[in-house]
């Protein structure tokens, strides 16, 4: 079992549907993260919860909602997208660092291929 | 604001070749380096981590070593193969938990 865990793999989804995406950690970890990998153009943080609360929102549109229910779950619901909204998804986790432990290793999944038609 | 560059962006190579991917960074306060592979569709896979007290880490053909003063990271691969092949990505983490990516070296060893 892999520490981080994507479902669906491979999502087609017109314009007009709701779908989401679900992501799952298995390593005691308390900060999630979504990310963004479009073709020939660098990783783009979307969102990040640290102990199941947003903390930030990189001026993503609406149409992208995250939920954390809690520290090992995280989804990104899906609504009204657009063609240009195709990408790779990638959830990832780590834990919170302090003063005296610094945050570490992120963890990636293998992430949600979404193709919106 | 943290930047990340990787150098080249991309990198074809015969099998056998040793070869050096480099990733720069412009605020040198960070606590960690890490390199990351990523084969085409798939997520992220972490080869190496580097804590900022440290100059270098090792595992089996590969080689990163980290310059915190200079903002500078080389991973080094030796006697590279085929299964190599796949996008390498440098990623610095700041305050706490944010991550900075650079844009990734796509590298293609022939066999």
């Amino acid at each position: 079992e892999t520490g981080v865990t994507q479902t669906p793999r491979h999502l087609v989804m017109g314009m007009t549907n709701k779908k989401s995406l679900k992501c799952e950690q298995h390593l005691g970890h308390n900060a999630m993260y979504w990310y963004k990998q479009s073709a020939k153009k660098p990783l783009e943080l979307m969102f990040v919860y640290n102990f199941k609360e947003q903390t930030e929102n990189n001026s993503v549109p609406s149409r992208f909602s995250p939920e954390c229910p809690n520290s090992s779950h995280l989804f990104l619901h899906l609504h009204t997208l657009q063609p240009e909204d195709s990408a790779l998804y990638l959830c990832a986790s780590s834990q919170v660092g302090t003063v005296t432990l610094p945050g570490n290793t992120i963890y990636f999944g293998e992430g949600s291929w979404l193709t919106v038609v | 604001k943290q930047e990340v560059t990787q150098i080249p962006a991309a990198l074809s190579v015969p099998e056998g070749e040793n070869l050096v991917l480099n990733c720069s960074f412009t605020d040198s306060a960070i606590y960690n380096l890490q390199w990351f592979r990523q084969d085409p569709g798939k997520g992220l896979t972490s080869l190496l981590l580097i804590q900022s007290s440290q100059r270098e880490q090792t595992s089996g053909r590969l080689n990163a070593s980290l310059d915190k003063s200079s903002g500078r990271s080389t991973l080094y691969i030796a006697a590279s193969q085929p299964g190599d092949s796949a996008t390498y990505l440098c990623a610095v983490s700041g305050n706490f938990n944010k991550f900075y990516f650079g844009s990734g070296t796509k590298l293609n060893v022939k066999p």
